[in-house]
């Protein structure tokens, strides 16, 4: 267990749809991660969050945002959902100074059909 | 795109030793090579990291090289929890993002 909790586990969307992930971070930790990862693959960077400031961003569309709280909780949301948007999305959060330590979420699956 | 590259999979017997390796022959001075697992379902979880010399804590020890260019993740005595995909990943000091390749599946048999 690491502390980090995701919402929901599970979920199924038609495809043009939007959706909200949520992620609590671990306690002390400000700074959150999120990836995607399909099936078979490694997770891919989305984004991250410092200070509820976006703080880096990978390769995905601008349909793919975020927001972190003052309590460093965050969302992603994906709007016009495609097909290939089915995959685990995963958060992490690390804490000051700790380099590339992140601690992970179970993560939420989500289907798009 | 990740810049280590691991076998696809590897086997090893309970109880034994299981050495996992990966290069990172482009890895720049201030990088730190980091190992995490992924049991199946759950999330990648944090093994170890190191920058240059040999690390071990209570799950594993990481041995690298001289010259930096290639690393040994070691789990001294393989159970079966411990099959899991493994990821080697460069990372800095700071807070950034992870670049997952397809990591490397080891699989401990009884």
């Amino acid at each position: 267990e690491t502390g980090v909790t995701q919402s929901p586990t599970h979920l199924i969307k038609t495809r043009g749809q939007q959706v909200t992930l949520r992620c609590s971070s671990q306690s002390g930790h400000n700074t959150v991660s999120w990836y995607q990862q399909a099936l078979g693959q490694g997770p891919q960077f989305i984004f991250q969050y410092y200070r509820e400031e976006e703080n880096g961003r990978g390769n995905f569309p601008p349909r793919f945002s975020g927001l972190q709280f003052p309590n460093y909780s965050s969302e992603l949301n994906v709007n016009a959902l495609e097909l290939d948007d089915s995959a685990l999305y995963l958060c992490a959060s690390s804490a000051p100074g700790t380099g590339s330590k992140q601690y992970f979420g179970p993560g939420t699956r989500l289907t798009v059909t | 795109d990740a810049k280590t590259t691991q076998p696809t999979s590897m086997d090893c017997a309970e109880g034994r030793a299981a050495n996992l390796p990966c290069n990172h022959s482009t890895i720049s001075g201030n990088e730190y090579v980091y190992w995490y697992r992924q049991i199946h379902s759950q999330g990648p979880q944090y093994i170890i990291h190191g920058l240059k010399n040999n690390e071990t804590n209570e799950m594993a020890s990481l041995i690298i090289t001289e010259d930096r260019k290639s690393s040994t993740l070691i789990l001294p005595h393989a159970t079966l929890r411990d099959t899991a995909v493994y990821y080697c990943i460069e990372g800095q000091g700071g807070s950034e993002k992870l670049v997952f390749g397809k990591g490397m599946k080891l699989t401990v048999n009884p």
